[in-house]
């Protein structure tokens, strides 16, 4: 049984620049949550997508956004980079979302040079 | 503000030693508690408990939760250089959907 994808595994961005993350769950999976890791702040809550809505958003700017797909893969974007998003961004993928239990993935490591 | 702590924040061992890692929380509205180790990347899960399974066991690993003190632990015995990862604690509520409120970790090292 395939586990939660990342892609890209890393990547370097500019100030000023955007980037777009993508994750796909586990099979028969539609939720899918996003975080950040930070060393300072630890994990925190982006926003969860369920069956292509937005049912969950945490307290990150407008800068952060994301999206979800029919077949239950979602991207998050963040537009306008600043050195501050430099982060591990983790997605988790779980069967409704609710007391299912959560299956990350490995996570995008986004530098912000 | 919701709000989970951890603690030892960091913790170093010797292999074969018995560890106890903490986790308290205040939220208002409980659902579970989550525990997951992260050694690169990826947290793996643990445990889950709520209040209908207050106690959960796996191999050398157990965990408990106390509703009343508002907090739960995570026990390892015999512990292994394999052990040495990051545990994470976290927990969901019932009125913020599927959203995870995490401590910031503890930081086991096991040393040979």
């Amino acid at each position: 049984k395939a586990g939660v994808t990342q892609t890209p595994r890393y990547l370097i961005k500019t100030r000023g620049q955007q980037v777009t993350l993508s994750c796909s769950p586990i099979s028969g999976h539609r939720s899918v949550s996003w975080y950040q890791q930070t060393p300072g702040q630890g994990l925190q809550f982006l926003f969860e997508y369920f069956s292509e809505t937005q049912r969950n958003k945490g307290n990150f700017p407008g800068r952060f956004s994301g999206r979800q797909f029919s077949n239950s893969r979602s991207e998050m974007n963040v537009s306008t980079l600043e050195l501050g998003d430099s982060a591990l961004y983790l997605c988790a993928s779980s069967l409704t979302g609710i007391s299912n239990g959560y299956t990350f993935g490995s996570g995008t490591r986004l530098t912000v040079v | 503000e919701d709000k989970v702590v951890q603690s030892p924040l960091s913790l170093v061992v010797h292999e074969g030693d018995t560890v106890t890692l903490n986790c308290s929380y205040e939220v208002t509205n409980f659902r579970s508690l989550l525990w997951y180790k992260q050694e690169k990347k990826a947290p793996t899960f643990l445990f889950m408990l709520t209040s209908s399974g207050i106690e959960k066991k796996s191999g050398r690993l157990s965990s408990i939760l106390d509703k009343k003190e508002l907090s739960s632990i995570l026990n390892i015995t015999a512990t292994q250089t394999g052990d040495s990862a990051i545990y994470l604690c976290a927990v969901e509520e019932t009125t913020s959907g599927s959203r995870l409120t995490f401590g910031e970790g503890t930081q086991l090292t096991v040393n040979p």
